[in-house]
């Protein structure tokens, strides 16, 4: 019962390399999303997806890309790190109902240090 | 002003206590509202959900107030294992977007 899994768990990168944090989700979810979590504040969301070729932008997109080919996968690119986007990062996923997703389930995150 | 706003805390309380947190939201077509749970270096984990007539689960009771847009979490009887950040989560209208507050943070002392 896999649930979302993030891979890898933590990574550490230098400056204007590039990446990709991988995010798997076993329940046929049409919804996924890519939070990130900097200390005292919430999650803000950076990309989301409602289904297979369908993403869009939340509240902090710049510097990152996403695309989504599958249901199961919707991975989460880093074009060129900066300091800036050291966070933990957290991939969630969650059936749709109408016009409105439902509560999310999260990965255990990725914890990303850009020096 | 954000969009969601809570209280940071921390709130420190003794175990048995009653606490209870606030969070406030900015845009009055929110349709849906959550609370969840964060342990320390987790995943946030579902909580429960808030309904309009107001809900309550075991201990926990969650109230919706519409008209001056915020959402209040009560904890009865607390326990050491209630020790967590409750974030507020309201899903944007029009759209797809969830937003989170920043978190209260709850410690439980014995």
């Amino acid at each position: 019962n896999a649930g979302v899994t993030q891979t890898p768990k933590f990574q550490v990168l230098k400056t204007g390399q590039s990446m990709t944090l991988q995010c798997a989700q076993d329940m046929n979810h049409e919804y996924m999303s890519w939070y990130r979590q900097d200390p005292g504040m919430g999650l803000r969301l950076i990309h989301y997806s409602v289904g297979a070729g369908i993403t869009d932008q939340g509240e902090v997109p710049n510097g990152y890309n996403v695309s989504r080919s599958t249901t199961e996968d919707f991975p989460l690119r880093l074009l060129s790190a900066a300091p800036s986007q050291t966070s933990v990062y957290f991939c969630a996923s969650s059936p749709l109902q109408g016009s409105q997703n439902q509560p999310q389930h999260f990965g255990d995150g990725t914890r990303l240090s850009i020096l | 002003r954000k969009e969601v706003e809570q209280d940071p805390g921390p709130f420190n309380v003794p175990e048995g206590a009653t606490v209870a947190f606030n969070c406030t939201y900015s845009n009055s077509a929110s349709q849906s509202f959550f609370w969840y749970r964060q342990d320390c270096r987790k995943e946030p984990k579902l909580l429960m959900s808030v309904y309009s007539s107001g809900n309550e689960d075991g201990r926990f009771t969650a109230q919706l107030n519409r008209a001056s847009q915020y959402i209040s979490l009560l904890i009865r009887d607390s326990k050491l294992s209630d020790s967590a950040t409750y974030l507020c989560v309201v899903n944007m209208p029009g759209g797809f977007k969830t937003i989170f507050g920043a978190g209260t943070r709850l410690f439980v002392k014995a």
